[in-house]
This record gives C-alpha cells, sequence and structure tokens, in this order.
C-alpha cells in the first residue's frame, strides 16, 4: 500500500536555527513528489515538485531534496512568518493518484 | 490571475442534515478536485474531474456524498445526510490539465461543522 509519514509532527525553532523535515514514502513508481505550505484556515500553496532521486529543488530560505526513500524540506535560517503546515504528497506512476501526509507543524520563534 | 474560490467559508450543521459546497476554479483548468481535510491530517481526494467527467472518485462515500461538475467550470459536492465525522475542511483544487505531475492550486477551503 502506497504510504506517506512525515516527521516530526511538530517543531519550534528559534529565528535563524536551521534543520529539516523529513519526508518517507512507500509507492511502487514514484510518478513525482510534491512539497505544499498550508497557513491556519487557507488551502495549500504548492512549494515544489521533485521527479527523481538526487534531484534538488530551492526557492529563498527552502530546499527540497530527494532520495528513493525520502525527501528532505531543508529550512536555513528561517524567519518567524516561515511558520506554517509542511505537507508532502506523493504520485503513483501506476494510477496518478496522489496521497499526502499527515504534515510538519512548524513555529519559529522571533 | 484570481485563484480557486469556494463557498461558503465556514458551516454548521445538525446530523442527518444536508449540506452543500461550491467550488469555482482557475479559469481554463480543466482538472478540478475535491479534498477532505480532517483536523491534523493531510487532505484526502474525494473525486476528481477532468472537463464535466469524472476521472476518480474510488475514495468518495457514494452512500452520502455526490459531486457534479456541469459545463465543466463550477462545481458542488453535497452531503446528504451529514454524520458527525463528517467535520471537516473541504478543499477543492484545479490544474490546467491534470496530466502528469500537474501542479494543483487549492482554495481556502469550507469548514464544516456537524453537531
Amino acid at each position: 500500500e502506497d504510504q506517506v509519514t512525515q516527521s516530526p509532527e511538530a517543531l519550534r525553532l528559534q529565528e535563524g536555527e536551521s534543520s529539516s523535515l523529513n519526508c518517507s514514502y512507500t509507492v511502487s513508481g514514484l510518478r513525482g513528489l510534491f512539497w505544499y505550505r498550508q497557513d491556519p484556515g487557507k488551502g495549500p500553496e504548492f512549494l515544489f515538485t521533485l521527479y527523481s532521486a538526487g534531484e534538488e529543488k530551492e526557492k529563498e530560505r527552502l530546499k527540497a531534496t530527494l532520495t528513493k526513500k525520502e525527501s528532505f524540506l531543508h529550512i536555513t535560517a528561517p524567519k518567524p512568518e516561515d511558520s506554517a503546515t509542511y505537507l508532502c504528497a506523493v504520485q503513483a506512476d501506476r494510477d496518478d493518484k496522489i496521497i499526502f501526509g499527515k504534515g510538519t507543524r512548524l513555529h519559529i520563534l522571533p | 490571475e484570481a485563484g480557486v474560490a469556494q463557498s461558503p467559508r465556514y458551516k454548521i450543521i445538525e446530523k442527518r442534515q444536508s449540506v452543500a459546497f461550491w467550488c469555482n476554479p482557475i479559469s481554463g483548468h480543466a482538472t478540478l478536485y475535491w479534498y477532505q481535510q480532517i483536523l491534523g491530517q493531510g487532505p484526502k481526494l474525494l473525486i476528481q474531474f477532468q472537463n464535466n467527467g469524472v476521472v476518480d472518485d474510488s475514495q468518495l462515500p457514494k452512500d452520502r456524498f455526490s459531486a457534479e461538475r456541469l459545463k465543466g467550470v463550477d462545481s458542488t459536492l453535497k452531503i446528504q445526510p451529514a454524520k458527525l465525522e463528517d467535520s471537516a475542511v473541504y478543499l477543492c483544487a484545479s490544474s490546467l490539465d491534470g496530466g502528469g505531475t500537474d501542479t494543483q492550486y487549492f482554495g481556502p477551503g469550507t469548514r464544516l461543522t456537524v453537531l
């Protein structure tokens, strides 16, 4: 069964304290892995799509990486406005179904 | 570019009542998705439309949930009758053509509380 597990469930960091969020996945064949950001009371906002192991993408203080079993979202020198829930999702190539993880709630303290 | 619009933003009903949600996707987007997001969980796909045809409704509880997308633009999702476990945020998303790893754009969601 296809599965996505995100860790940790919640993370509190001081402003400027870099860290990484993990997304472990099990899928028969990966078409793509997605990262979204979700603010309270809002819908998810697209961040990145990764397609194959070894791929990396960056946007401001965020960098996403992908291996055959997991993806990391690295946050460098975060600011309070980076506080949000970060969702990971995978799309299987056999049926195109998209499965989301439960997310990591990130709180950056000023 | 206008985003995905949803209404209402909040709805409170009693169990066994009916409720309907509306979604207007980004102009020109052929594919429309309805997701259910229970508190503390990731979104779960309920139904996917390509234009006005259903692509995937395998996780839609068809005994109580229904959805339509007439004319391939706006969509409505209905629950009849509602149960306590239907309390969740219902998210609508759209993508340009739904092919491959097409980016999905989400609306703000409708928060449903069933008492």
